[in-house]
């Protein structure tokens, strides 16, 4: 079956210019995560949504990060204004919220320039 | 302090050794205990969970809990070249996810 699908897979970009990730869930997965990863830095928590819950956002570095979720399912994080610290591997996840697996998709790698 | 810590290695095994990734964690009403394989260039995909004390076996993985220590083990056996990857602890409160540093493993044929 389908898994979780991001895109695009590389994002180069400029410093300044902004740029949106898009993730697709698993088909009836009501929770959905961003996540961070950093080169020895792990996986850093962003936002989460939880079915039409208000979204928790207590991981977002700063006001130039922001996500939506339309319809409970697909998710777009918008990051504006990029800086060179944005530079990361960007992962979505989704779940059924059960015991809270999280099934994962192969991220955007966002380079800014 | 961090709420999980992990070496992040780099970990080097020939083929056939017994390979064990530990993490330690802060916060002891922490619920679940994950593991979490990431190969080069691709996201995290689950390898084991448990929620309570002891050991939990799936093939040649061995997942160990220790809530009095607060501290969580993977144990890889009869390591192959296809175990090549980072491994990523992974502890959970709530709906909050609290992952390690991951560990980088290479297993030399």
């Amino acid at each position: 079956g389908a898994g979780v699908s991001q895109s695009p897979s590389n994002k180069v970009t400029e410093k300044g210019k902004d740029v949106e990730l898009r993730c697709d869930p698993i088909s009836g997965h009501t929770a959905l995560y961003w996540y961070r990863q950093s080169l020895g830095q792990g996986l850093e928590f962003l936002i989460y949504f939880q079915g039409n819950s208000a979204p928790d956002k207590s991981g977002l570095p700063s006001d130039r990060f922001s996500a939506e979720r339309t319809g409970g399912s697909v998710s777009t994080l918008t990051i504006q204004r990029t800086q060179q610290e944005d530079s990361a591997v960007y992962l979505c996840a989704s779940s059924t919220g059960t015991y809270n697996e999280q099934f994962f998709g192969p991220g955007t790698r966002l380079t800014v320039l | 302090q961090k709420e999980v810590e992990q070496d992040p290695g780099p970990l080097s095994v020939p083929e056939g050794a017994i390979v064990s990734l530990n993490c330690t964690y802060s916060n002891s009403a922490f619920q679940y205990f994950m593991w979490y394989r990431q190969y080069s260039r691709k996201g995290p995909e689950l390898l084991m969970y448990t929620y309570s004390s002891g050991n939990k076996e799936d093939g040649r993985f061995t997942a160990q809990v220790d809530k009095s220590s607060k501290y969580i083990s993977l144990f890889i056996r009869d390591s192959q070249p296809s175990d090549s990857a980072t491994y990523l602890c992974a502890i959970t409160l709530g709906n909050q996810f609290y992952f390690g540093t991951g560990t980088s493993l290479t297993v030399i044929p």
